[in-house]
């Protein structure tokens, strides 16, 4: 079955460096997303991606953020100059169809960030 | 979006069926329920969706009243591995973005 890759796994970093979070959506959806998750917290949403601009964004997704589709299959988020609280679980999401009644998501297995 | 609200945790016992209750009782003509759960984080799992008639799927049923104020996810034989946070979201149409809430956390025993 097909599925949301992340890479790394988990990413340590120190506060003020920048870091590139990495995903490779399902290979035919044309919607794509970041959430993050900080610990103990509920899932929130930054971004969503659709033919190669960002569609809707939330407050938390800043000027420090930034989303690419550099090529045909990774889609990432990097943070410019992180901050300690930018640590969180970041997780990719994908989908065929972006509308209500289509939005079945698919999410990665998430990158653990962690800011020091 | 309209919100939801969920119980904040429910025990079910391993084998039985579980019923996750969700209110939504400001939900409009045009958005839809889903549910996603999400096992100790994991990335969240899409479950299943509906409009206004009662869906099911190899994972669970979604039953969704008349007037479409609340719905109940239906797990009909509960195991270890369904021990998660589920999430009621409602989405309309034209939506996108997946706003997760507190969800409730099943804890299904042995």
């Amino acid at each position: 079955e097909p599925e949301v890759t992340q890479t790394p796994s988990h990413q340590v970093t120190q506060m003020g460096q920048e870091v590139i979070l990495r995903c490779v959506p399902i290979s035919n959806h044309l919607y794509f997303y970041w959430y993050r998750q900080i610990l103990g917290q509920k899932v929130e949403f930054l971004v969503s991606f659709y033919n190669n601009e960002i569609s809707e964004k939330s407050e938390i997704f800043d000027d420090q953020f930034s989303v690419e589709r550099p090529d045909g299959s990774n889609f990432t988020l990097k943070i410019r100059s992180t901050k300690l609280e930018d640590s969180a679980m970041y997780f990719c999401a994908s989908t065929l169809v972006g509308t209500g009644g289509y939005n079945e998501q698919f999410f990665g297995p998430g990158t653990r960030l962690t800011v020091l | 979006d309209a919100k939801t609200t969920q119980p904040t945790s429910m025990d079910c016992a391993e084998g039985r069926a579980a019923n996750l209750p969700c209110n939504h009782s400001t939900i409009s003509g045009n958005e839809y329920v889903y549910w996603y759960r999400q096992i100790h984080s994991q990335g969240p799992q899409y479950i299943i969706h509906g409009l206004k008639n009662n869906e099911t799927n190899e994972m669970a049923s979604l039953i969704i009243t008349e007037d479409r104020k609340s719905s109940t996810l239906i797990l009909p034989h509960a195991t270890l591995r369904d021990t998660a946070v589920y999430y009621c979201i409602v989405l309309n149409n034209a939506g996108n973005m997946l706003t997760f809430g507190g969800g409730t956390r099943l804890m299904v025993k042995p």
